[in-house]
């Protein structure tokens, strides 16, 4: 088993281009989630989704889409990236709510 | 909405001594309270976690403690060694999202 994989693992980007994140899993889980880090700040949650068709805002929405059209990948989308959103991005997924969240191997995005 | 605060963001140990990161939140509803590990440059993975109604849970060197009543829970990790040196999260999660805590960056010195 892959675990949970993400497309690409780096990309620069110029002040409003757009932008497509991908995090594919092959565990059957019904829940996926996309995190940014930054130095200092932990872990926030941008969008989340609790099964295939369904998606939800967490703490750091603004500037981000999200699409869960199938249950074995979840989207992250920027439409016009800003250089605020430079950072190293994060896709997980879990079988359920309170239990193990299983990380990608993250995604390092520069917005010049 | 919930608040987790993690302390200390540094900590520098001895190999072999002790270390001990605190967590406090505020959502007393909340009842999940997972530490995941990241090493530099790799993805958090989980190392232990604890659910509202256990005070207590240890695993190996690593233990954790929860005291619902003030609102905090704690790392503890013993006998420490050089592959225990990485940044430590704390995270809270209720009925909804879940959120980290800022991270604690562990040093054990030789």
């Amino acid at each position: 088993n892959a675990g949970v994989t993400q497309t690409p693992k780096f990309r620069v980007l110029k002040t409003g281009q757009s932008m497509t994140l991908l995090c594919a899993q092959d565990m059957n889980h019904e829940y996926m989630y996309w995190y940014r880090q930054d130095p200092g700040m932990g872990l926030r949650l941008i969008h989340y989704s609790v099964g295939e068709g369904t998606t939800a805002k967490g703490e750091v929405p603004d500037g981000y889409n999200v699409s869960r059209l199938k249950k074995q990948n979840f989207l992250l989308g920027l439409e016009s990236a800003a250089p605020s959103q430079t950072s190293v991005y994060f896709c997980a997924s879990s079988y359920s709510l309170r239990v193990e969240q299983y990380f990608g191997p993250g995604t390092r995005l520069t917005v010049l | 909405g919930e608040n987790v605060e993690q302390h200390p963001s540094t900590l520098s140990v001895q190999e072999g001594d002790s270390a001990v990161i605190k967590c406090t939140y505020s959502d007393s509803a909340s009842n999940y309270f997972p530490w995941y590990k990241q090493e530099l440059g790799k993805r958090p993975q989980l190392i232990i976690d604890i659910r509202s109604n256990v005070g207590e849970k240890k695993d190996q060197r690593i233990a954790v403690t929860l005291n619902k009543t003030a609102k905090h829970f704690s790392l503890h990790i013993t006998e420490t060694q050089p592959e225990d040196s990485a940044v430590y999260f704390c995270a809270v999660q209720g009925d909804d999202k879940i959120i980290f805590g800022k991270g604690t960056r562990l040093h054990i010195l030789p």
